[in-house]
């Protein structure tokens, strides 16, 4: 089916793990974004990238890798989870910047 | 980046037509104005994108003054399905709108 997917959809992992959350697209856009969003708050922008192997630092860049080998995904690494990383991460891609869509979210827990 | 105010919640009744402003005081000339849509647990959802003038789709309308320094998003004749919460971007369309700030929101409410 056409859109954008993400998984897991629920993770829950330990202080120190390394931990991968996949976004797929199926649109052939050129942007795709990763957000995280925690409990009451507005959405804030990690990485993005404007086509494959082209990304670039959002606002809360630390302690996450992105790769983008290929245009359709857009996976998002915590290189050792830490607990404030505990949050609602969602991927989104566009053709135009401005206009995004998003996936349903991943929810992840850092005990 | 131009930064957005909205005030952070709102209450309405069903049936009532709903306006939530956004100040962007330091827009520039090649940005566009977006609104999301988030209902919980869900991922935002564009609603609707203007420049200058008046833009209209089936969902909402967006006004937007000739100084562009502020923006109205109106939703008519609300229902309760419309309770969520509303993020106005400021950003350029083609290039730089990737870098765009959501921000806290407005929370709409709407009651019976």
């Amino acid at each position: 089916d056409a859109g954008i997917t993400q998984s897991p959809r629920y993770k829950i992992t330990e202080t120190g793990r390394q931990v991968t959350l996949m976004c797929h697209q199926t649109w052939s856009h050129s942007y795709m974004f990763w957000y995280r969003q925690d409990l009451g708050h507005g959405l804030r922008l990690i990485y993005y990238s404007a086509a494959a192997d082209i990304t670039d630092k959002g606002e809360v860049p630390d302690g996450y890798v992105v790769s983008r080998s290929k245009t359709e995904n857009f996976p998002l690494t915590l290189e050792s989870a830490t607990r404030s990383q505990t949050s609602v991460y969602f991927c989104a891609s566009s053709a135009r910047a401005n206009e995004q869509f998003f996936g349903p979210g991943t929810r992840l827990t850092v005990l | 980046l131009a930064k957005t105010t909205q005030p952070i919640s709102m209450d309405s009744y069903e049936g009532q037509e709903v306006n939530i402003t956004c100040s962007h005081n330091n827009i520039a000339t090649n940005d566009y104005i977006t609104w999301y849509q988030q209902f919980p647990s869900q991922g935002p959802r564009f609603i609707i994108q203007g420049y200058k003038t008046k833009v209209t789709n089936e969902v909402a309308s967006l006004f937007i003054p000739a100084d562009r320094k502020s923006s109205t998003l109106s939703l008519p004749r609300v229902s309760l399905s419309d309770t969520a919460v509303y993020y106005c971007l400021v950003g350029d369309k083609q290039t730089g709108g990737f870098k765009t700030i959501f921000g806290a929101g407005t929370r709409l409410f709407v009651k019976a």
